[in-house]
């Protein structure tokens, strides 16, 4: 099936900093992607959606100050933790909507592990 | 609105045991359904899904059908291993992925 990539899997930060988390497209065109966050034995909340070469839409409660989200092509969306404090730590699953081999459907990544201390 | 709502753990059977993970649906199309499975530090993985109403989904020996009278798409497996130890989550897309809050199942030998 399709691949979604995310790098990095696992990071760790001090607190103020700022983290950057790619999400990637391997073998097909991700006309959309969206953002998930999972706390710990919770379910994924959806944080965002962002269509190729426009603004992202965010979900209710979801600062966009603090979670930039930029989808400058069909491959590849970034979402950057800016000034990070240790709630910030969780778990952060992308995913990309796309045909792949006629389908189409969403594909997730392996997410991304974020800690900050 | 369209919501998940699935059976909460956690479940804990001994290996060869029947699964049954209960999962209901609100919507107010004609969504997509979809079993998602997370093993410990991974992201999801799809484990089936069935689009339309009297599909049945199946994968792995796990398989759901997509009931349309009763709103359900109940994951069942004959006979469990311990490597199907797991999260499993209930979703619906109509467009946008809605998850149930996940069943957290233990299989012991």
């Amino acid at each position: 099936g399709a691949v979604v990539s995310q790098h990095p899997s696992w990071v760790i930060c001090k607190s103020g900093t700022s983290v950057k988390i790619e999400c990637r497209s391997l073998d097909f065109q991700a006309t959309t992607m969206f953002w998930y966050r999972q706390f710990p034995k919770q379910s994924l909340m959806l944080m965002a959606t962002s269509n190729e070469g426009s603004k992202a839409t965010y979900e209710q409660g979801v600062e966009k100050d603090k979670f930039l989200i930029n989808h400058a092509s069909l491959t590849l969306s970034t979402l950057t933790v800016t000034s990070a404090h240790p709630e910030d730590s969780s778990f952060y699953i992308c995913s990309a909507s796309g045909t792949f081999n006629g389908y189409y459907e969403q594909y997730f990544g392996p997410g991304t592990r974020l800690t900050v201390t | 609105g369209d919501s998940v709502t699935q059976m909460e753990g956690p479940v804990t059977l001994s290996e060869e045991a029947f699964l049954t993970i209960n999962c209901t649906y609100t919507a107010t199309g004609y969504p997509s359904l979809f079993w998602y499975v997370q093993y410990p530090g991974e992201g999801l993985q799809l484990l089936l899904k069935a689009t339309k109403a009297d599909d049945k989904g199946s994968n792995k020996g796990f398989e759901a059908t997509y009931r349309k009278e009763t709103t359900s798409f109940h994951l069942e497996k004959g006979s469990v291993q311990v490597s199907d130890s797991a999260v499993y989550f209930c979703a619906l897309a109509p467009g946008q992925f809605y998850f149930g809050t996940g069943t957290s199942l233990t299989v012991i030998p």
